[in-house]
């Protein structure tokens, strides 16, 4: 059975940095794009950023390019997302996701559990 | 920048036929997914390609996309898909763009 399991979350003043790691069984890791996904306090789903299998192709949303970072290491089944420059509106739950097919970047149909993230003084 | 707008919230009766809207300019040239997540939960995709049911999720729920609106349509709704609901779109142009969210009631 695919998994994703998220951790790296935490506590982090303005202007800090996280990184966060999500490790990834049950399929084939570097076949597969990833995404980070993320949600603000009751607030809704907000697409972050996403990888090609290889690596060698990202994407950010506008509100996070230039902080962030996306990587992964397919030799460990691993995917990563470097925040630097937090924010407090960058408080929230960061899902990571994969798509249902290889080699596709849309319907992300595993997803983590989730690790929380809250920047605050 | 894309939005994708959806109502804040629609009940449904037990037994009865629900349905969300999703919004968006020229949606219907998009592929549209929809998203399940309860209270706590992680997000759960129940159509993807506007309208294909990824297994395991029940044939109650289906999905169409024509012009500007994406529609997610529960059937015979239970008391356990009440819910927020997503819709998700995508292309090279917007990337990934969700919606504002919907609360399903089941009363």
């Amino acid at each position: 059975e695919a998994q994703l399991v998220e951790s790296g979350g935490g506590l982090v003043q303005p202007g800090g940095s996280l990184r966060l790691s999500c490790a990834a069984s049950g399929f084939t890791f570097s076949t597969y794009w990833m995404h980070w996904v993320r949600q603000a306090p009751g607030k809704g789903l907000a697409w972050v950023s996403r990888i090609n299998s290889e690596g060698s192709s990202t994407s950010y949303a506008d509100s996070v390019k230039g902080r962030f970072t996306i990587s992964r290491d397919n030799a460990k089944n691993m995917l990563y997302l470097q925040m630097n420059s937090l924010r407090v509106e960058d408080t929230g739950v960061y899902y990571c996701a994969r798509p249902a097919v290889p080699g596709t970047s849309n319907a992300m149909d595993v997803w983590g559990q989730g690790t929380t993230v809250t920047v605050s003084s | 920048s894309f939005e994708l707008t959806q109502p804040p919230s629609v009940s449904v009766s037990p037994g009865q036929t629900g349905s969300i809207t999703c919004s968006g300019d020229k949606l219907g040239d998009k592929y549209v997914c929809w998203f399940q997540q309860k209270p706590g939960q992680s997000p759960v995709l129940v159509i993807y390609q506007d309208s294909k049911r990824p297994s395991g999720i029940p044939e109650r729920f289906s999905g169409s996309n024509s012009g500007n609106t994406a529609t997610l349509t529960i059937s015979g709704t239970q008391a356990v898909d009440e819910a927020d609901y997503y819709c998700q779109a995508w292309d090279s142009r917007i990337g990934y763009v969700f919606g504002t969210g919907t609360r399903v009631t089941v009363l």
